[in-house]
């Protein structure tokens, strides 16, 4: 069945450092994109940066990557030069196939910038 | 810039109370949907639109209904609130095709006393 992972219920990270959030997903689709989203504590859930399964390079968005690894179904969300204002909820999520609605979300990764 | 809106930010109501929450988008999206957050459960699917007057059941259906008369707004119905419906509730839109990203609202806060 498909399943999105992530381990990392909580994460601290320095102010102008790199960090890493950790995604995983179980799927049989050969098509299907990957999201990940940011939560601040107002609850607004912001879309970040997308994933198609056939794209061959890794997606980028500003300070935003995500690290592809297919034959290992990983999706990791690098965030680069993390600011202060980047301490929310990251949550990672699946859709499968063309033809499907449904989205699949992780139960998230909180991270806190620290100054 | 797509825009989601919700017609609350909190709401609180009693027990029995029928409760409606709405939404709005205003990118011409075919699809919609209704989740609910609970704190380790992530977001769950509560129910999808692909069109209007169409829906389909998400994960957790039970308890709530929906209506979707007009492309742009899809609402979420509490036909009895219950303790166990006190949650957040966000409601998203997405286009039929391409990337299908979603685009969520702000989120509504209910609270069933």
């Amino acid at each position: 069945a498909q399943k999105i992972t992530q381990t990392q219920p909580g994460m601290f990270v320095q102010e102008k450092e790199a960090v890493t959030l950790d995604c995983t997903y179980d799927t049989s689709d050969q098509s299907y994109g990957l999201f990940w989203y940011k939560q601040p504590s107002s609850g607004e859930m912001i879309f970040l940066i997308y994933q198609g399964s056939y794209d061959e390079q890794n997606a980028t968005e500003g300070r935003y990557s995500l690290n592809f690894q297919k034959a290992r179904k990983s999706a990791n969300l690098v965030i680069s030069a993390s600011q202060l204002g980047d301490s929310a909820m990251y949550f990672c999520a699946m859709r499968e196939g063309p033809g499907t609605y449904k989205y699949i979300f992780g139960t998230g990764t909180r991270l806190k910038v620290l100054a | 810039d797509v825009k989601v809106t919700q017609s609350s930010r909190y709401l609180v109501k009693r027990t029995g109370e029928k409760v409606f929450l709405e939404c709005v988008q205003d990118m011409d999206h075919e699809n919609m949907f209704w989740y609910r957050q609970d704190p380790g459960l992530g977001l769950r699917l509560i129910y999808f639109s692909y069109d209007v007057k169409m829906k389909e059941k998400g994960d957790i259906p039970e308890g709530y209904s929906v209506s979707r008369e007009k492309k742009e707004r899809f609402s979420l119905i509490l036909e009895s609130a219950s303790t166990n419906q006190t949650s957040m509730y966000l409601c998203a839109s997405s286009r039929w095709q391409g990337a299908e990203t979603q685009y969520f609202g702000p989120g509504t806060r209910l609270l069933v006393l």
